[in-house]
């Protein structure tokens, strides 16, 4: 299957700074990416979607000031939790389809701890 | 929106049991897939199934789309199986940003 690549996989940050988070899909090219939300013992919520050059599409109730995302070329992403408070801490899953396939591929995550 | 409910929520069994997931959906979808979350966080695909059966070594799945559900087989479980299975589901609309909803997830712990 295609391979989804996520960087870091986990990161600490101090409350008030910017954390950036990568999705590479390292085999194929991807148009649209997707940034999911998890929370401890929760289901993955769909938080945006990244549309290569051009705005993300944001989900009601996702502050798109908060979580920039920029998808700058067509396997890359970017995630960047600006301004990141305890309450941003969570797991962030990032997710690609190939052109053509309806089948859709996950990055590892990255567990981010604000403290 | 859509909703999409599978249960059990939790499940445990002993090593060697059967078991069978099932994923309910409000709406008709296009896609739908099954995933293994191991404990590390990483989303396994174990099938993409909007409709009919099919199998990959002890696991199956199979979606019933008229009647809006899809159920995943576990056959002779192993401790490695232990983890959380979700459904995702697409809804029945056309493009490629169509976004992936996910079910509320069984956790399955398998017992030596």
């Amino acid at each position: 299957g295609a391979v989804v690549s996520q960087h870091p996989s986990w990161v600490i940050c101090k409350s008030g700074t910017s954390v950036k988070i990568e999705c590479r899909s390292l085999d194929f090219q991807a148009t649209t990416m997707f940034w999911y939300r998890q929370f401890p013992k929760q289901s993955l919520m769909l938080m945006a979607t990244s549309n290569e050059g051009s705005k993300a599409t944001y989900e009601q109730g996702v502050e798109k000031d908060k979580f920039l995302i920029n998808h700058a070329s067509l396997t890359l992403s970017t995630l960047t939790v600006t301004s990141a408070h305890p309450e941003d801490s969570s797991f962030y899953i990032c997710s690609a389809r190939p052109t053509g396939n309806t089948e859709a591929f996950f990055g590892q995550g990255t567990r981010l701890t604000v403290v | 929106g859509i909703q999409v409910e599978q249960s059990p929520p939790d499940l445990i069994l002993q090593e060697g049991a059967n078991s069978t997931l099932r994923c309910n959906f409000s709406d008709s979808v296009n896609n739908l897939q099954w995933f293994h979350q191991n404990p590390w966080g990483q989303l396994i695909n174990l099938f993409y199934i909007p409709s009919g059966t099919k199998q990959n070594g002890r696991l199956s799945a199979t979606t019933v789309a008229t009647e809006r559900y899809s159920l995943l087989y576990i056959s002779s479980s192993q401790t490695t199986d232990s983890g959380v299975y979700f459904c995702a589901v697409r809804m029945n609309y056309g493009g490629a940003t169509n976004k992936l909803i996910f079910g509320t997830g069984t956790l399955l712990a398998v017992q030596p």
